[in-house]
């Protein structure tokens, strides 16, 4: 069963640089059938999705937030991570890791996010 | 990006009541449309994949159907563990993008 786990501190001051990282369990991150997720919630924005990394390196960022956000992936370590930069109070939220899917059904393709981390709650206090 | 619309945003429901959301896309998803299921304190949870297929282990009380702009997520038969917040999300194109949820209340 695969399992995800988000880490990393849970109070960053403003202006910082937050980073998580997102450990796999029971699979594999080197895999062409998944694209590794970095999203968020908070009340004020909901769920957000903030971007994904494929096994070979390639990312895609929301755009919202592409000019502080840099995605990697540890293969060796079976891990993946978030940078978000210059953050302020707004960047105050629930992180989560997860895996997005890519499956072909019958003639159609379809991508869903079929396992999440529990969570992890960052603030951006000073 | 496509914005994501679910109505209503709560509703009070009994148990065994049958219960209906609606999602809809501000252009064209064919049927790229999941639905997912969070209780408080805990991650989302996928229920359906592609408009109307049946996440692997989830009753069969749930059901989902649409495509194009408009989806629809049932619940045949409301149970006591049913009682959380729904979502509906796109994976047409990136970003990703959420509805703002219907929280689904004990009556």
């Amino acid at each position: 069963q695969v399992q995800l786990q988000e880490s990393g501190p849970g109070l960053v001051k403003p202006s910082e640089t937050l980073s998580l990282t997102c450990t796999v369990s029971g699979g594999t991150v080197n895999s062409g059938t998944y694209y590794w997720s970095w999203l968020r919630q908070s009340p004020g924005r909901g769920l957000e999705w903030i971007g994904y990394i494929h096994y070979g390196g390639s990312t895609t960022y929301n755009p919202s937030l592409e000019s502080r956000v840099t995605i990697s992936v540890d293969t060796s370590k079976n891990q993946f991570s978030l940078k978000l930069s210059s953050v302020t109070a707004a960047d105050t939220a629930v992180y989560y890791c997860g895996r997005d899917h890519f499956r072909w059904f019958g003639e159609i393709s379809t991508y869903y996010l079929d396992h999440w981390g529990q969570g992890k709650l960052v603030t951006v206090s000073s | 990006d496509i914005h994501m619309s679910q109505s209503p945003s709560s509703l009070s429901a009994s148990v065994g009541d049958r219960v209906t959301i609606t999602c809809r896309a501000s252009q064209s998803i064919s049927t790229y449309l999941n639905w997912y299921q969070q209780k408080p304190g805990k991650a989302p949870k996928l229920l359906i994949f592609a408009a109307s297929s049946l996440q692997s282990g989830v009753p069969s009380r749930f059901s989902g159907s649409g495509a194009g702009t408009d989806f629809t997520l049932t619940i045949s038969s409301l149970q006591p563990e049913d009682f959380a917040t729904y979502y509906c999300q796109q994976s047409y194109s990136t970003p990703r993008t959420f509805g703002g949820g219907t929280r689904v209340e004990i009556k």
